[in-house]
């Protein structure tokens, strides 16, 4: 069965540090996709990255970088020098290759930048 | 080009009423998924059309339906309306099923 467990419900930094969001999968497939977004107050979910199991390179996108590690199934994701404007809900999400169409999300990281 | 569009963006119903969503994809997406998200049970997936076609649908009862016209624009309809069917409903759009998702700004509704 497909699951997604993000472990940390809600974390708070001060603007600059570093945070890693956590997320672990569950799944049967051999070929499945990752995903993350971000919810702002707004609510619009926003992508943010899409990664294949057959790709565990670590990506880095500016100050966002994601570390796919199949031996563990986790897909962490670090924003570096964290600004206020970071503040947001993360989540983690799944789709397999072979199973229905639906996009399997975790509970969501509620993360909190302080100025 | 234009993002996902739901109107309306804020719904207050009574219990008992049905209520219809609506949402425009992006232009050339042929696959629109709609997504039920509250505090507790976080996002849970309703369905997904595709070329006005249901591919499949998640674990919610019949009164929760839902369609896809020629020109990929969607509805979902909620008919009997609980107190429970208050949430944020949103609705995502993709070329295909596993490519990237693009979501609207949604529709809160809430029901008194």
């Amino acid at each position: 069965a497909q699951k997604v467990t993000q472990a940390q419900t809600e974390i708070s930094v001060v603007e600059k540090e570093d945070v890693t969001l956590d997320c672990v999968y569950e799944t049967r497939d051999t070929t499945y996709y990752l995903f993350w977004y971000k919810q702002p107050p707004s609510g619009e979910l926003v992508f943010l990255i899409r990664r294949n199991s057959f790709d565990e390179q670590n990506e880095i996108s500016g100050r966002y970088s994601w570390n796919f590690q199949k031996s563990t199934s986790s897909f962490n994701f670090t924003i570096t020098a964290s600004q206020v404007v970071d503040s947001a809900v993360y989540f983690c999400a799944l789709s397999e290759r072979w199973g229905d169409d639906k996009i399997i999300f975790g509970k969501g990281t509620r993360l909190h930048i302080l100025p | 080009k234009a993002g996902v569009t739901q109107t309306p963006r804020y719904l207050i119903k009574t219990r008992g009423q049905q209520v219809t969503l609506s949402c425009s994809p992006i232009s050339g997406h042929r696959s629109v998924s709609w997504y039920q998200q509250t505090p507790g049970q976080g996002l849970q997936f309703l369905f997904e059309y595709f070329s006005e076609t249901q591919r499949n649908k998640g674990n919610f009862p019949g009164r929760f339906s839902g369609r896809q016209f020629s020109n990929s624009r969607s509805e979902m309809n909620v008919s009997t309306l609980e107190l429970g069917d208050s949430a944020l409903y949103l609705c995502a759009s993709s070329l295909d099923k596993n490519t990237e998702a693009f979501f609207g700004q949604g529709t809160r509704l809430t029901v008194v």
